[in-house]
């Protein structure tokens, strides 16, 4: 059974770091793109950044373009997401999301985690 | 990228039929078949209901379908349940050969009557 768990969300000031984590289990990780994708508080889901199968190439909104950074590690079943320079408009749950169905080439946001809530206020 | 526009709130009876159009660009719906709709519950994480505009993952019911025409897709649910009351997202690709993009609607409450 396909299993995504977010963690490392919480409350930072603006301008600080924040790592986020996702661990994969019940499927064969490296062979899928995997994204974050965010909701603030009330709002519609927002894209925020790919990376593929292998971690060759990663893409992201223009909204983070610049201060977050998608990584991977394969032989530990984790996707990560480095945020720098926070803003309060980044205040959301951020969901890590496989792309899916099929391993091949870009489809939909088929698994989802539960999410975990990242807050950025003085 | 602009979102996607979706109607805020539709509402049905049970048993009824209900649309939910996406209306996007030549950019986005209107250039590819990657539309996936998705169905989200208060408190709950999103969870897609149709991909490739009409294909219907494992487990999810033929009540849902999905469709497009030119820069509108469209998600109809029928025979409305009461588990059916949700909001519904749609989400288009919208790359390019030199960058990649998604975008989604700004989300539509279904409320069943």
């Amino acid at each position: 059974q396909v299993h995504l768990a977010e963690s490392g969300g919480g409350v930072v000031q603006p301008g600080r770091s924040l790592r986020l984590s996702c661990v994969a289990s019940g499927f064969t990780f490296s062979s899928y793109g995997m994204h974050w994708v965010r909701q603030a508080p009330g709002k519609g889901l927002e894209w925020v950044a790919v990376i593929w199968y292998d971690g060759s190439g990663s893409y992201y909104a223009d909204s983070v373009k610049g201060r977050f950074t998608i990584s991977r590690d394969n032989s530990k079943n984790m996707l990560y997401l480095q945020m720098n320079s926070l803003r309060a408009e980044d205040t959301a749950v951020y969901y890590c999301s496989r792309d899916g169905p099929t391993a091949a080439a870009y489809d939909a946001f088929d698994m989802w985690g539960q999410g975990t809530l990242v807050t950025v206020s003085s | 990228q602009s979102a996607l526009t979706q109607p805020a709130s539709v509402s049905g009876s049970p048993g009824q039929s209900i649309t939910i159009s996406c209306t996007g660009t030549s950019s986005d719906v209107g250039s590819y078949s990657l539309v996936s709709w998705y169905q989200q519950h208060p408190g709950k994480a999103p969870k897609l209901i149709i991909y490739e505009v009409t294909k219907r993952p494992s487990g999810i019911s033929n009540r849902f379908s999905g469709s497009k025409s030119g820069n509108t897709a469209s998600l109809t649910i029928s025979g409305l349940q009461a588990e059916d009351e949700a909001d519904y997202y749609c989400c288009s690709y919208a790359g390019s050969s030199t960058f990649e993009n998604w975008v989604f609607g700004g989300g539509t409450k279904l409320t069943v009557l």
